[in-house]
């Protein structure tokens, strides 16, 4: 098993607010890292695959980056609007595994 | 519109009953794929199935069954083995396996044993 964890557990912002949070995972043997944006009574939804040391992705406000050799990602949100508020899930593989292990999420509370 | 539907939303079931969770896509993809989670944790893997009349045990396989006939449906069966069913359940789809395919999921079946 592949073990990915997320921090924070919950975070609350003020509309307007930048923030960001970290998945890491084992840096020996990585594949990929997946990042999903899940809101209440939807499914989760795709934001990023990534796999490259290095790699950035950006879409809209939300971007991401990625260590491979210390074994982190960070997802940014600039300028937090109430509608980002959500559960972020990442979701990471490696070389060894053929499937993906999912942290427990960043529950993410942005006020107006 | 393609997408992954998953019924019912809420299910309820007796202890001692098998009950089956319905996942169908209509998205043409190869894998599919039954997560759980549980308040506090990450998704957990119980099954996956990477081709039609093909599926291997996740992480957690023990209590439950699955069959995939159908590229576009791979239900899940909930077993009276499986000791803590109250759960919620997501089905997942992705073009095929490979790492650089996101997960395109349902919206989830919440399933409470009474």
């Amino acid at each position: 098993i592949l073990n990915v964890e997320q921090s924070p557990q919950s975070l609350h912002v003020q509309e307007g607010d930048s923030t960001n949070f970290t998945c890491s995972f084992p840096s020996s043997n990585f594949y990929a890292l997946h990042w999903y944006r899940w809101e209440t009574a939807k499914s989760p939804e795709a934001l990023f695959v990534m796999t490259l040391n290095g790699d950035e992705k950006k879409k809209g406000r939300i971007s991401a980056t990625l260590n491979t050799k210390e074994g982190y990602s960070y997802l940014y949100i600039k300028g937090s609007q109430p509608e980002d508020s959500a559960t972020y899930l990442c979701a990471g593989r490696g070389g060894n595994f053929n499937k993906f292990y999912f942290g427990s999420g960043t529950k993410l509370n942005v006020k107006p | 519109d393609g997408g992954i539907t998953q019924s019912p939303k809420y299910l309820f079931r007796k202890e001692g009953q098998n009950v089956t969770l319905s996942c169908e896509q209509n998205l043409n993809h190869d894998a599919m794929y039954w997560y759980r989670q549980d308040p506090g944790q990450g998704l957990r893997l119980i099954y996956y199935s990477q081709i039609v009349n093909d599926f291997q045990k996740g992480d957690i396989a023990e209590g439950y069954s699955v069959s995939r006939e159908k590229k576009e449906s791979f239900p899940l069966t909930v077993t009276s083995a499986q000791k803590n069913p109250t759960a919620f359940y997501l089905c997942a789809s992705s073009p095929s396996q490979g790492a650089l395919n996101g997960y395109t999921f349902g919206s989830g079946t919440r399933l409470t044993v009474v």
